[in-house]
């Protein structure tokens, strides 16, 4: 078993759509959890870290569920902008293990 | 965050040969990554350049093959040695944040072996 996992998609979604992506972990242990965007042929880029609390962001929402070992980012109105991957990240004893990525496409 | 600047952006190069990638960062860090994203697939951690000490390696790499230099607190350089077209990927350093253990990435630089 992989210790991130991710839906790899793609994810087709018109503008204005609301969408979720789910991630899990394997390692209980896991300590901070975080989302990053990828753009096709660029770096990944922090998108946003995840609190026990769940957190937002403007359109952006994310959660985290410790006793299910999941973490899940919302993006509500998509903009085409949007069209990116995405990545969730889990910091484990120091070292950070990423999924492989859900892709987003938002067509008009 | 920091700002990390990574060179070559890309090469394309011959089987046998090696390829020497810098990374510099404009702040003193104490840890700098070096990562592996095959196409399609994730990142995976290569090794950790320690300033003042060997490299620490993951499962798979070795440091013959993955040799890295760390001479101060800014700058880091990953050689892919006698490369061969499985060598082909994005190589990416990146630096921890200040914060809640967040990673920053410089721009990547895409290895083509052919």
């Amino acid at each position: 078993r992989k210790e991130v996992e991710q839906d790899p998609g793609p994810f087709n979604v018109p503008e204005g759509a609301t969408v979720a992506f789910n991630c899990t972990y394997s390692n209980s242990a896991s300590q901070s959890f975080f989302w990053y965007r990828q753009d096709c042929r660029k770096e990944p880029k922090l998108l946003m870290s995840v609190y026990s609390s769940g957190n937002e962001d403007g359109r952006f929402t994310a959660q985290l569920n410790r006793a299910s070992q999941y973490i899940s980012l919302l993006i509500r109105d998509s903009k085409l902008s949007d069209s990116a991957t995405y990545l969730c990240a889990v910091r484990v004893e120091g070292d950070m293990r990423f999924g492989a990525g859900t892709r987003l496409t938002v067509k008009p | 965050s920091a700002v990390i600047s990574q060179k070559p952006s890309r090469d394309i190069c011959q089987r046998g040969t090696s390829l020497t990638i810098q990374c510099q960062v404009d702040s003193q860090v104490t840890m700098m990554f070096w990562y592996r994203q095959q196409p399609g697939q994730s990142l995976t951690l290569i090794a950790t350049a320690n300033q003042g000490s060997e490299a620490t390696y993951e499962s798979g790499f070795v440091i013959d093959k993955f040799p890295i230099s760390r001479p101060n607190l800014t700058f880091s350089t990953l050689t892919v040695s006698n490369m061969s077209p499985e060598d082909s990927s994005i190589y990416l350093c990146s630096v921890p944040g200040v914060n809640t253990g967040e990673l920053f990435f410089g721009e990547g630089s895409r290895l083509t072996v052919l």
